[in-house]
C-alpha cells in the first residue's frame, strides 16, 4: 500500500477483555516497530520485527502483551486481560533503511 | 543503552521568530538523525533528516548536525502558529536492531501569534 495501514482507529474494550491491533506495513518495508503513546506523553518501544529474525520483544511491558507478524508482512500486536492503564494509542511504524514511516494509530480506551 | 534526550518543553517562541530545538544522543557510532513533527492526536510525521555533519536547510527548516558535540538540532525560522506541535528527534545507530532506531521524548513546541 501507499502508506501503513493501522486498524482499527479506535477501539473501546471493557477491563479484562483481550483485543487485537493490526499493523499493515508499506510493501518491501522489512522493519516494523510498535510503540505505545500515552496523553502527552513520548514514544513507548514495544516490539521491533527485522525480516524473519526473531523479534525484540524487550519493550512489552507485561505477558499480556504479544505480537506476531505473518509473512514478514502484517502483524497485529494483542493484548489479554486489559487493563485500564492499557489505554493510549498504539502506532505502528516501517522502514528500510533510514526514516521510518507511521501509521495513523489505534486509540485504545479500556472502560 | 543508547539514549536520546530532548527537553520536553514546552517551549514558547513568538510568531515571526527562530524556533531552536535541541537533541543530544549517546552513541558516538550514530550515523543518521531525523526530525519528526507530531501535531496533537496525530502520527509523527518526518520533516528533516541529516546524515553529514554542518547544516541542511529545507525551507524554513534547518537541521544542524555536530558528530563530535553529540548533538543535533532543528531551527525553524519565521515561526508560525501552524509550527505549534511536539518535535521528536530519532537516532540511527550503528548497531542496527530495535535500538537501531531510538526517539526522544519530544519537545513541546507553543508558537505564540
Amino acid at each position: 500500500g501507499a502508506g501503513v495501514s493501522q486498524s482499527p482507529s479506535n477501539k473501546v474494550t471493557e477491563k479484562g477483555k483481550d483485543v487485537e491491533l493490526r499493523c499493515d506495513p508499506i510493501s518491501g518495508h522489512t522493519a516494523l516497530y510498535w510503540y505505545r503513546q500515552s496523553l502527552g506523553q513520548g514514544l513507548e518501544f514495544l516490539i521491533y520485527f527485522q525480516g524473519n529474525s526473531a523479534p525484540d520483544k524487550s519493550g512489552l511491558p507485561s505477558d499480556r502483551f504479544s505480537a506476531e507478524r505473518t509473512g514478514g508482512s502484517v502483524s497485529t500486536l494483542t493484548i489479554q486481560r486489559t487493563q485500564q492503564e492499557d489505554s493510549a494509542v498504539y502506532l505502528c511504524a516501517s522502514r528500510t533503511r533510514g526514516e521510518a514511516f507511521f501509521g495513523q494509530g489505534t486509540r485504545l480506551t479500556v472502560v | 543503552q543508547k539514549e536520546v534526550e530532548q527537553n520536553s518543553g514546552p517551549l514558547s517562541v513568538p510568531e515571526g521568530a527562530i524556533a531552536s530545538l535541541n537533541c543530544t544522543y549517546s552513541d558516538r557510532g550514530s550515523q543518521s538523525f531525523f526530525w519528526y513533527r507530531q501535531y496533537s492526536g496525530k502520527s509523527p510525521e518526518l520533516i528533516m533528516f541529516i546524515y553529514s555533519n554542518g547544516d541542511k536547510e529545507d525551507g524554513r527548516f534547518t537541521a544542524q548536525l555536530n558528530k563530535a558535540s553529540q548533538y543535533v538540532s532543528l531551527l525553524i525560522r519565521d515561526s508560525q502558529p501552524s509550527d505549534s506541535a511536539t518535535y521528536l528527534c530519532a537516532v540511527n545507530h550503528s548497531g542496527g536492531g530495535a535500538d537501531g532506531l531510538t526517539f526522544g521524548k519530544g519537545t513541546h513546541l507553543i508558537i505564540q501569534p
